[in-house]
């Protein structure tokens, strides 16, 4: 089964411009989730959806991110304009409905994000 | 809110000792206890988790892991280390909300 695949796996691009990171969830999975990953904070949940709907965004850092699930099968997750501070590898997972599941969260291999 | 304390940053360990994560958590009602791995350039992959029930969990790779109520605790256990078994090690609690929160991780290097 394919997993939680996410798209670029690397990006590097200079400080003002839009960044869109991509992630397809295992198909089936109800809620999406983007993390942040980076040295000094750890891993940080930045949005959650539940059958497409955003859920909880109170860990988007602020306006400049954005995130979107326009259908099951797909969602963005875009930085609008892209600061150094911003650079971290993101995380995006997916999971079925209920913690009483064989996979709770399964995780894709990242995008590591750099902004010059 | 839930939170999560792993109080060792890195660990050194040789191949074929015993590997101890510790784990500290703080939630208000009975916590859903996971840990993942990490590899270099990887994501985070489930080794275990715990719900109910026994309170000494198996996972993946020959890990195990003993939730302890009355310590707040659900340390990670390796009888015997393989050089692979080098990564990060996270430990994690879930809410009823469906949300994960992270320890910092702890690094574990094996030596030959």
């Amino acid at each position: 089964d394919a997993g939680v695949i996410q798209s670029p796996r690397h990006e590097v691009t200079e400080m003002g411009q839009e960044v869109t990171l991509r992630c397809k969830p295992i198909s089936g999975h109800d809620y999406l989730f983007w993390y942040r990953q980076t040295m000094m904070r750890g891993l940080e949940l930045l949005i959650y959806f539940n059958n497409n709907v955003p859920i909880d965004d109170s860990g988007m850092p602020e306006d400049r991110f954005s995130a979107k699930m326009p259908n099951a099968s797909f969602s963005t997750l875009k930085i609008q304009p892209s600061e150094p501070r911003d650079s971290a590898v993101y995380f995006c997972a997916s999971s079925p409905k209920g913690w009483n599941s064989n996979q709770p969260q399964h995780f894709g291999d990242g995008t590591r994000l750099s902004i010059l | 809110a839930q939170s999560v304390t792993q109080p060792d940053i890195h660990i050194t360990v040789s191949e074929g000792a015993s590997l101890e994560l510790r784990c500290n958590y703080s939630y208000g009602a009975t916590p859903y206890l996971f840990w993942y791995v990490q590899s270099p350039g990887q994501g985070l992959q489930l080794l275990l988790k715990y719900f109910s029930g026994d309170t000494l969990v198996q996972g993946i790779k020959g890990f195990e892991a003993e939730f302890k109520r009355s310590q707040s605790s659900f340390n990670l256990r390796k009888p015997s280390v393989h050089w692979s078994d080098a990564a990060e090690y996270f430990c994690a609690v879930g809410a009823n909300d469906y949300k994960l929160s992270f320890g910092a991780g702890t690094t574990v290097t094996v030596r030959a």
